[in-house]
């Protein structure tokens, strides 16, 4: 099946710093990724939906400037939190569908990044 | 009105209950339905597709209701690694839409 990895699985950085956070669909093409964050105890929340070889589409209320969407090839997109606080702090999940197949295929979730700012 | 409506719970039911969760969904023309597994500190893997004959995995059951605009998931004689947040996902168009997720407890 379609296999979606997500690198690192944790993060811990100082306030200020930017962290990249890499998406792979390893067995398919992905022309569309979607990046969500989950906080403790909370529901997934869609950030932003990244479409390859143009401008990420932001959710309402994301900061497009402060969470920087590239994805720059079938395989590859990448979420960078640039200057992070500790309210960024959260789980960062990016998840990708194999359009090769039908309608009715399913969303496929990376293993997620747990990022900390201290 | 949201896109998804799922019952947070929490469920707490004993080992080898029948528990059943339900999600409603606003779009009549969402086509497609799932349900997601996710343990604590993880991310969602999926359990299974929704279909509106009903499809059956082991002891988990899932059907869909077009007419009434919901999806359940039904899991028989409940086993202790039933334990986890279950998340129901409804698609409309390009876009995946997810339920908040139901946290389920199974009791020895």
């Amino acid at each position: 099946g379609a296999v979606v990895s997500q690198h690192p699985s944790w993060v811990i950085c100082k306030s200020g710093t930017s962290v990249k956070i890499e998406c792979r669909s390893l067995d398919f093409q992905a022309t569309t990724m979607f990046w969500y964050r989950q906080f403790p105890k909370q529901s997934l929340m869609l950030m932003a939906t990244s479409n390859e070889g143009s401008k990420a589409t932001y959710e309402q209320g994301v900061e497009k400037d402060k969470f920087l969407i590239n994805h720059a090839s079938l395989t590859l997109s990448t979420l960078t939190v640039t200057s992070a606080h500790p309210e960024d702090s959260s789980f960062y999940i990016c998840s990708a569908r194999d359009f090769r197949q039908a309608e009715s295929s399913p969303l496929h979730f990376g293993n997620g990044t747990r990022l900390t700012v201290t | 009105r949201k896109e998804v409506e799922q019952d947070p719970g929490p469920f707490n039911v004993p080992e080898g209950a029948t528990v059943a969760f339900n999600c409603t969904y606003s779009n009549s023309a969402s086509q497609s339905f799932f349900w997601y597994r996710q343990d604590c500190r993880k991310e969602p893997k999926l359990l299974m597709s929704v279909y509106s004959s009903g499809n059956e995995d082991g002891r988990f059951t899932a059907q869909l209701n077009r007419a009434s605009q919901y999806i359940s998931l039904l899991i028989r004689d409940s086993k202790l690694s039933d334990s986890a947040t279950y998340l129901c996902a409804v698609v409309t168009g390009n876009q995946f839409y997810f339920g908040t997720g139901t946290s389920l407890t199974v009791i020895p």
